[in-house]
């Protein structure tokens, strides 16, 4: 089955202790980004990547930074998490940049 | 900004009512796009449509394009309870290789039995 997995669906941290969330797809897309989603504010993207080892910011990169070092897989990682970075996390990818997104299912994260 | 933002922020129907919800954005794009979000879930790609295009449709969905007037609608038809979510639109942009899609904030539907 297409689709893009994330882990952990549901994380809680406290401030300043780094954490991963993986993102995967099957769909050999080349296209994947990361997307925070807070109330008020809608969908914002962190940052994008448009192949391997090609990434670039999004609207909000502040204290995220990702990889890509294979076209499956772009993990979200939070250096020195703080409180702020509390939101729902989404993964997407498509085929081609003017292509529709699949998204991944979330990772609520919860940061003390 | 490129972003699209959606009227209105939140609409109540009956079952077998029509939903429209509109998306207005700023600037010239490539395409846009219509998705739906049940509550705390991932994004549901329901439509693209291209600049060129004016109407397309997928089963209840209608979606209409007027880039004269930078604006784009999203019709659902005989609504039924498993409708209630939330759509956004999002506005795609792209220059060379490079691309964007902008969400907007989104509209609230709620479909009542």
């Amino acid at each position: 089955e297409a689709q893009v997995t994330q882990n952990p669906r549901y994380l809680i941290t406290v401030t300043g202790k780094k954490l991963t969330v993986t993102c995967s797809q099957n769909m050999n897309h080349e296209y994947m980004s990361w997307y925070r989603q807070d109330p008020g504010l809608g969908l914002r993207q962190i940052y994008y990547s448009m192949n391997v080892e090609v990434t670039d910011k999004g609207d909000v990169p502040e204290g995220y930074k990702v990889s890509r070092k294979e076209k499956r897989n772009f993990p979200l990682i939070l250096e020195s998490p703080s409180p702020n970075q509390t939101s729902l996390y989404f993964c997407a990818s498509r085929v081609g940049h003017q292509e529709t997104q699949y998204f991944g299912p979330g990772t609520r994260l919860l940061v003390l | 900004s490129q972003q699209g933002e959606e009227d209105p922020q939140a609409l109540s129907i009956q079952e077998g009512e029509n939903a429209t919800m509109n998306c207005s954005y700023k600037t010239s794009i490539n395409n846009l796009q219509w998705y739906r979000q049940n509550s705390g879930r991932g994004l549901v790609h329901l439509i693209l449509i291209r600049s060129n295009e004016r109407e397309k449709h997928s089963g209840r969905l209608r979606v209409t394009l007027d880039t004269s007037k930078k604006s784009s609608s999203l019709l659902i038809t005989a609504s039924r309870a498993a409708d209630t979510a939330s759509y956004f639109c999002a506005t795609a942009f792209f220059s060379g290789n490079t691309g964007k899609l902008i969400f907007g904030q989104g509209t609230t539907l709620q479909v009542k039995p």
